[in-house]
């Protein structure tokens, strides 16, 4: 079975400062999709970034980044430029290309992401 | 814009009875998703379904059961709730890869 494991539970930030939330899985599986998804206070979760493992090149939205090594089974996210609507909970999550019918998703434990002035 | 939303954002339930939690996405979907979150343990995975009345367990099925009859519409029952159920539950739906989740359900059972 895959695991995601992420071993901040919190992280701090000062605004427009850079932060990277780390994040390894395990697998045994060469075609699979990575995810960082973001939880603000009491507030829906939301999709941040998707990396595909068969592209090389690392996946970029904005100030979002990430840092996919392959063979390393690290996927970490880089944050530029913090603003404070950045503070939440982030997720790492992984979904198998062979999850047949429905696209499950195996997630992390979160990564709390403060934002200080 | 996709949209799934929940019935209640804040329930409280007391031991034993029968909850139900209702999820509504409007973007024509074949897969849907309950999953509770706890603090630690990140989000598990309790059922998902593939197509109208097609369901199958995930991590931590027990105590749970599903229904899909329409398939903007999936409801996950707690057929006698304990206080070990007490969590945030989240829905999503997704088409491919990327799944939409829903505000959640705070659910306390006392």
């Amino acid at each position: 079975a895959q695991t995601v494991t992420q071993s901040q539970p919190e992280m701090s930030v000062q605004e427009a400062e850079t932060v990277t939330l780390s994040c390894t899985y395990d697998t045994s599986e060469s075609d699979y999709y990575l995810f960082w998804y973001k939880q603000p206070p009491s507030r829906q979760m939301i999709l941040v970034i998707r990396q595909e493992a068969y592209k090389q090149q690392n996946a970029t939205e904005n100030r979002f980044s990430v840092n996919f090594q392959k063979a390393a089974k690290s996927f970490s996210l880089k944050i530029s430029d913090s603003q404070l609507g950045d503070a939440a909970m982030y997720f790492c999550a992984y979904r198998s290309a062979r999850s047949g019918t429905a696209s499950k998703l195996t997630f992390g434990t979160g990564t709390r992401l403060q934002v200080t002035l | 814009d996709v949209k799934v939303t929940q019935s209640s954002r804040y329930l409280v339930k007391r031991t034993g009875e029968k909850v139900f939690l209702e999820c509504v996405q409007d973007m024509d979907h074949e897969n849907m998703f309950w999953y509770r979150q706890d603090p630690g343990l990140g989000l598990r995975l309790i059922y998902f379904s593939y197509d109208v009345k097609m369901k199958e367990k995930g991590d931590i099925p027990e105590g749970y059961s599903v229904s899909r009859e329409k398939k903007e519409r999936f409801s996950l029952i707690l057929e006698s709730a304990s206080t070990n159920q007490t969590s945030m539950y989240l829905c999503a739906s997704s088409l491919g890869g990327t799944q939409y989740f829903g505000p959640g359900t705070r659910l306390t059972v006392l």
